[in-house]
């Protein structure tokens, strides 16, 4: 069975600094893809980053990047120079190969404060 | 432009009513699922379509009928709404196949059962 694992129900940064949002998973697919969304408070979910299982390198988009460490199962989001506006739900998911579904984890509340 | 919609934004009713939420979405994706994020923001699926056939049905009460009238709509209709059918309902569309693929992720619809 696949597994997410959030570990951090709150985390608070000040603006303009990084903060890491931990993600742990488990499953037996040998293939496997891993995804951030953010939900605001107006309550949309949005996509940010996607990571797949035989990636080479870490994924990044703009002030994104996805710390990817197989051998222990972790696939951490890294916020770098945080803004009011990264406030928000934070959700680390998982697609199997052979499943369309997503299976999310617990979520992390990210307030960035001034 | 938007890419996933859902109707209505907000539903309010009483117990035993029933209700239908519509959803399409224009990005041209063959695959559609209905997500229900509860009163903790824990996410889940109930079901996925690809090419208007039921694909995925996680152990969700017959009450809720999915219906596909071609691959761009994805209807939810739910019979004898109980309190616990309170949540927010969330509509998603991806590309089928592959674990690389992101969800969007429509609005959100909030029901909320009296």
């Amino acid at each position: 069975a696949q597994k997410i694992t959030q570990t951090q129900p709150g985390m608070f940064v000040q603006e303009k600094e990084a903060v890491t949002l931990d993600c742990t998973y488990d499953t037996s697919d040998p293939s496997y893809g891993l995804f951030w969304y953010k939900q605001p408070s107006s309550g949309e979910m949005i996509f940010l980053i996607y990571q797949g299982s035989y990636d080479q390198q870490n994924a990044t988009e703009g002030r994104y990047s996805l710390n990817f460490q197989k051998a222990r199962k972790s696939a951490n989001l890294v916020i770098s120079a945080s803004q009011l506006g990264d406030s928000a739900m934070y959700f680390c998911a998982m697609r199997g190969r052979n499943t369309d579904k997503l299976i999310f984890g617990t979520g992390t509340r990210l307030q960035v404060f001034p | 432009d938007t890419a996933v919609s859902q109707t209505p934004k907000y539903l309010v009713t009483q117990m035993g009513n029933d209700k239908s939420i519509k959803c399409e979405q224009n990005l041209g994706h063959d695959t559609m699922y209905w997500y229900k994020q509860d009163s903790k923001k824990f996410l889940k699926i109930m079901f996925s379509y690809n090419n208007k056939e039921l694909i995925i049905n996680e152990t969700v009460p017959n009450r809720f009928s999915p219906k596909s009238p071609d691959k761009a709509h994805l209807n939810l209709h739910i019979n004898s709404l109980e309190l616990g059918d309170s949540a927010v309902y969330f509509c998603a569309s991806s590309h089928a196949q592959g674990s690389s693929y992101e969800q969007y992720f429509g609005p959100g619809t909030r029901l909320t059962v009296t």
